[in-house]
């Protein structure tokens, strides 16, 4: 049973088109971070979230921390094809002294 | 230059051969981890460690060892590799409370054990 799901697994779009990924999950979360992991290389850090509600934008990404802090999403507007990657979402399950990972979106953005 | 360092990023081997991946950072942190990555499974947590001597298991420790003798070196050890071990496998240190910040992840290393 994955803690943290996420979806879309993969998502296919034109350049130009915006998009949303979720990771949700039953469990509360500390604190949130999401990554992009290229081929041939480890997943990198683009943001963490760690306040209920908190909004953070990186360029055209925008990253929702949800109320009650079992949800999150990243919003990409215009994508564009350096945008394609792996993006992993991971939380920090509040009292269980552990980082868990979602199981990935695999996003494909088309010239 | 900060960075996580694995070797091999390739290996094919055969069933029962021991080998080791080696795992070296230089960001002096305490935290270091390693993961396997299986299509639609995500991120695994292999072991883990908090320091020096201090070892964990993580999620899916069967079939893994790993030792730190050194706070830079965490190497992946498999005894007698399977093929359900044939995988892509990262290592990763940690920042912050437990080591549960920032993940700083290394190349990767796919192994395939035929």
């Amino acid at each position: 049973t994955q803690l943290l799901e996420q979806s879309p697994q993969f998502l296919s779009i034109q350049e130009g088109e915006n998009l949303t990924v979720y990771c949700n999950s039953s469990s509360v979360f500390s604190s949130l971070q999401w990554y992009r992991q290229e081929p041939g290389e480890g997943p990198v850090l683009l943001v963490t979230v760690v306040t209920g509600g908190e909004v953070k934008k990186l360029k055209r990404l925008t990253f929702q921390f949800g109320d009650a802090r079992k949800d999150s999403s990243l919003h990409i507007t215009a994508a564009q094809p350096g945008d394609t990657g792996l993006y992993l979402c991971a939380g920090v399950i509040q009292g269980a002294q552990k980082l868990v990972f979602g199981q990935g979106t695999r996003l494909t953005i088309n010239p | 230059e900060a960075q996580v360092t694995q070797n091999p990023r390739y290996l094919i081997t055969v069933t029962g051969k021991k080998l080791t991946v080696t795992c070296s950072q230089n960001m002096n942190h305490e935290y270091m981890s390693w993961y396997r990555q299986d299509p639609g499974l995500g991120l695994r947590q292999i072991y883990y460690s908090m320091n020096v001597e201090v070892t964990d298991k993580g999620d899916v420790p069967e079939g893994y060892k790993v030792s730190r003798k050194e706070k830079r070196n965490f190497p992946l050890i498999l005894e007698s590799p399977s093929p359900n071990q044939t995988s892509l496998y990262f290592c990763a240190t940690g920042t912050g409370t437990g080591g549960w910040g920032e993940q700083f992840f290394g190349p990767g290393t796919r192994l395939t054990v035929l």
